[in-house]
């Protein structure tokens, strides 16, 4: 069964260092997502992207994030100067179509800010 | 703002029980509702989706019901087992995000 994938799993990372997290979506999805998970807390949404640009980001979602679909296969989010409170799980998710559709999510990539 | 909440935080039983977990959410035009498992350290699976036009969703010892008006939706498990053990989380779909409660963590023992 086709499955999202992400990588690393666990990344760890001084403050103020850039980080990219990858993700390959189900290959025939056209919407993708980055959701985080602080610690013992909600699954909170980040951003949604389709057709190359992004259809819906949160407030958390500012400034230091960019997302990208470098190529048909990869979505990368980036955190440009990372800070201790990003520390989070980040899941992607894709689904193939934009409302009341299944978001299929992946692992997750633990990020740990120093 | 839209709120999605989950009430316990957390639940033990004994194996074979029947099981309830509720969901309420603020806002009634959603497009659909989705129940999702989530084991330590991993992500997220998702169980059911109802769409808002449904009322009702199935799978196996699964049983998720969808009442808008309310603001309700319930999961039922049929003679829950060790391996449910997890955390069950419904997200409420009003646009293209997922608006997720706190979760429930659920413990079945043997």
């Amino acid at each position: 069964e086709p499955e999202v994938t992400q990588t690393p799993s666990h990344q760890v990372t001084q403050m103020g260092q850039e980080v990219i997290l990858r993700c390959v979506p189900i290959s025939n999805h056209l919407y993708f997502y980055w959701y985080r998970q602080i610690l013992g807390q909600k699954v909170e949404f980040l951003v949604s992207f389709y057709n190359n640009e992004i259809s819906e980001k949160s407030e958390i979602f500012d400034d230091q994030f960019s997302v990208e679909r470098p190529d048909g296969s990869n979505f990368t989010l980036k955190i440009r100067s990372t800070k201790l409170e990003d520390s989070a799980m980040y899941f992607c998710a894709s689904s193939l179509r934009r409302l009341a559709n299944t978001q299929y999510f992946g692992p997750g990539t633990r990020l740990t800010v120093l | 703002k839209q709120e999605v909440t989950q009430i316990p935080a957390a639940l033990s039983v004994p194996e074979g029980e029947n099981l309830v977990l509720n969901c309420s959410f603020t806002d009634s035009a959603i497009y659909n509702l989705q129940w999702f498992r989530q084991d330590p350290g991993k992500g997220l699976t998702s169980l059911l989706l109802i769409q808002s036009s449904q009322r009702e969703q199935t799978s196996g010892r699964l049983n998720a019901s969808l009442d808008k008006s309310s603001g309700r939706s319930t999961l039922y498990i049929a003679a829950s087992q060790p391996g449910d053990s997890a955390t069950y989380l419904c997200d409420q779909g009003g646009s293209e995000k997922l608006v997720f409660g706190k979760g429930m963590k659920l413990t079945v023992n043997p």
